[in-house]
């Protein structure tokens, strides 16, 4: 594809329920970020992964949240047991490469909101 | 701990009159700062990085490590500049490796008027 895509677009769901959140980054790139960006803050770093592996996790805000990358493309991330705070807009970017030295492209995000 | 703080939520300028977005940062250790920009109803998109020391669609930003600012400037805005700006900073450890994950600011809202 041209570039990142993310599904669904818009996501609603009650609390307490369990949703997934779909990446798909430019073909080719091996860095894949997730950021979360709630009303009137800027993206909020979650996760990011080089190939298959997680190399940083730090940014999940606990272990509600959980990301995989099986096969080093395609990323889906999880939220157990939603809570009302979770409502946010998720983004998914990928870059070439690690690191800052290649931009990293965005993804139209996903708007989650938790009843 | 890194962090970014752009003091401006909105800014409003008229077409022509030059404009300065605002960003100061903190990092203990050498950092890499950019300008991303979302213009209406499209994705977030990277305007600018100081390591490029480009100017791109006129905007220019220095680097400046003893304010630690990252200030985004354009002398003369444009209509179609209106847009949401983000200043954004990612580390660099001992190596030289970046770490790739960014801190993002607030962002500002720029409004230019004709």
């Amino acid at each position: 594809g041209a570039g990142v895509s993310q599904t669904p677009s818009n996501k609603v769901t009650e609390k307490g329920k369990y949703v997934e959140l779909r990446c798909d980054p430019i073909s080719g790139h091996t860095a894949l970020y997730w950021y979360r960006q709630s009303l009137g803050q800027g993206p909020e770093f979650l996760i990011y992964f080089q190939g298959t592996g997680a190399a940083d996790d730090s940014g999940l805000p606990n272990d509600r949240f959980f990301a995989v990358r099986p096969e080093g493309s395609v990323s889906t991330l999880k939220i157990q047991r939603t809570e009302r705070g979770d409502s946010a807009v998720y983004l998914c970017a990928s870059s070439s490469v690690q690191g800052g030295d290649q931009p990293q492209h965005f993804g139209d995000g996903t708007r989650l909101s938790i009843l | 701990a890194q962090r970014v703080t752009q003091p401006e939520k909105l800014l409003s300028v008229f077409k022509g009159a030059p404009v300065e977005l605002k960003c100061n940062y903190s990092y203990s250790g050498s950092p890499e700062l950019f300008w991303y920009v979302q213009y209406s109803r499209q994705r977030l998109q990277l305007l600018l990085r100081h390591i490029s020391r480009e100017s791109i669609k006129g905007f220019t930003a220095d680097l400046n490590k003893g304010e630690t600012s990252f200030h985004l400037k354009k002398p003369f805005a444009q209509e179609e500049d209106s847009a949401m700006y983000y200043c954004a900073l990612s580390g660099r450890n001992a190596g030289g490796t970046s770490y790739g994950k960014l801190t993002f600011g607030q962002g500002t809202i720029l409004t230019v008027h004709p």
